[in-house]
Order: C-alpha cells, then structure tokens, then sequence
C-alpha cells in the first residue's frame, strides 16, 4: 500500500488477556518506530527498528510488551497480560530517511 | 532530562494572532530537526523541515538556534484550522538516524 498500515483499528480486550497489533510499513523504509498515545498525552516511544540492528527497546514500559520485526518489514507489537494502563492507542511509524511516516493507529480497550 | 522539550500548553490565541513555540534539544550532535501536527484523534504528519538559516512556508516560519540548542515556529494571522498539537522532532544524527519526538504544544485558536 501506499502509507503505513496498522491493524486491528480497533481492539478491545479483556484484563489479562494477550493481544497483538501489527504494523505494515511502507514498501523499503528502513526504520520502524512504535509509540503510544494516551487520551489527552503526548507520544510515548516504545521500540525502534532499524535495518538489521538491534532493536532500541529502551523505551518498552515493562517485560509485559515485546516486539518483532520480521524480514525487515511487518511488526507486530504484543503485550501480554494487559492490563487497563494499557489502554491508549498504539501508532507505528516507519522512514527511509529522516522523515517519518505514521499509520493511523490501534485503539487498544482493556476492560 | 528529556532529549526534547516542548512546553505542553495548551496556547489559546485569537483569531489572526501571531505564536510561537519553543523547542529545546539535549544532545548537541542532533543534526535534523522538523515539527509535526496532530490533529485531534488523528496520526502527526510532517508540517515542516527546520533549515539552519530558517524557513518559511506561508503563514509559518521555522528557526534554528543551534547554540542554544532550540528551535521554534511562528504562526502568523492563526486560523481556526491551525488548532492542533505540534510536536518538535530531531534527528541525533550517526549509524542509528532515530527520531526523537517531543510530547507536543496544543495551540487552540478561537474566535
């Protein structure tokens, strides 16, 4: 596709329960951010991808959350356990260069 | 101290007034700064790059003060649309090329 595609749009889940929301970046960007957004807050960086370095993980809330990026291309962003804390919505962003690109984000609901 | 700083606001202004916003940076070595908007319940989107010797574009005017590590935009003669959150994000720069993304100003204009 032409931009940076999250799924699910929307996700509602119960306390306890392990979700996954993927990324699909745009076609050859190198790098790939998450961050969450929180209702009225600002960006909170998570994790960072960059080719085939290690990943920047410095920004991961707790052992709850963990992410993957396969082949250099799909992420998928999973935290298990949730718990309502978690409720926010998730934006994955991905660049070639310096210049990012966001999806349109997860609103993840944990009831 | 964060990487990015950004004073959160919210900034309201009148209609056809003029605002600014400051944005400072820690590390020294950044070597590519921008602002985003966010509107409400929407992903950022690239508003503008921020040159050295500063740029305009239209009603906005990006700056850069490298020795005091800061940056800024003006807004002339707001408009009701400009309402958003604008997020400075810089570039540190070497092999990682990371965007570090500041929590964002809210600027409400009003009638």
């Amino acid at each position: 596709g032409a931009g940076v595609s999250q799924s699910p749009s929307n996700k509602v889940t119960e306390k306890g329960k392990d979700v996954e929301l993927r990324c699909d970046p745009i076609s050859g960007h190198t790098a790939l951010y998450w961050y969450r957004q929180s209702l009225g807050q600002g960006l909170e960086f998570l994790i960072y991808f960059q080719g085939n370095s290690a990943p920047d993980k410095s920004g991961l809330p707790s052992d709850r959350f963990s992410a993957e990026r396969t082949g250099g291309s799909v992420s998928t962003l999973t935290i298990q356990r949730t718990q309502q804390e978690d409720s926010a919505v998730y934006l994955c962003a991905s660049s070639i260069g310096r210049v990012a690109f966001f999806g349109q984000g997860t609103r993840l609901t944990v009831v | 101290r964060k990487e990015v700083e950004q004073d959160p606001g919210p900034f309201n202004v009148p209609e056809g007034a003029t605002v600014a916003f400051n944005c400072t940076y820690s590390n020294s070595a950044s070597q590519s700064f921008f602002w985003y908007r966010q509107d409400c319940r929407k992903e950022p989107k690239l508003l503008m790059s921020v040159y050295s010797s500063g740029n305009e574009d239209g009603r906005f005017t990006a700056q850069l003060n490298r020795a005091s590590q800061y940056i800024s935009l003006l807004i002339r003669d707001s408009k009701l649309s400009d309402s958003a959150t604008y997020l400075c994000v810089v570039n540190r720069g070497g092999g990682g090329n990371k965007l570090t993304f500041g929590t964002g100003t809210q600027l409400k204009v009003e009638l």
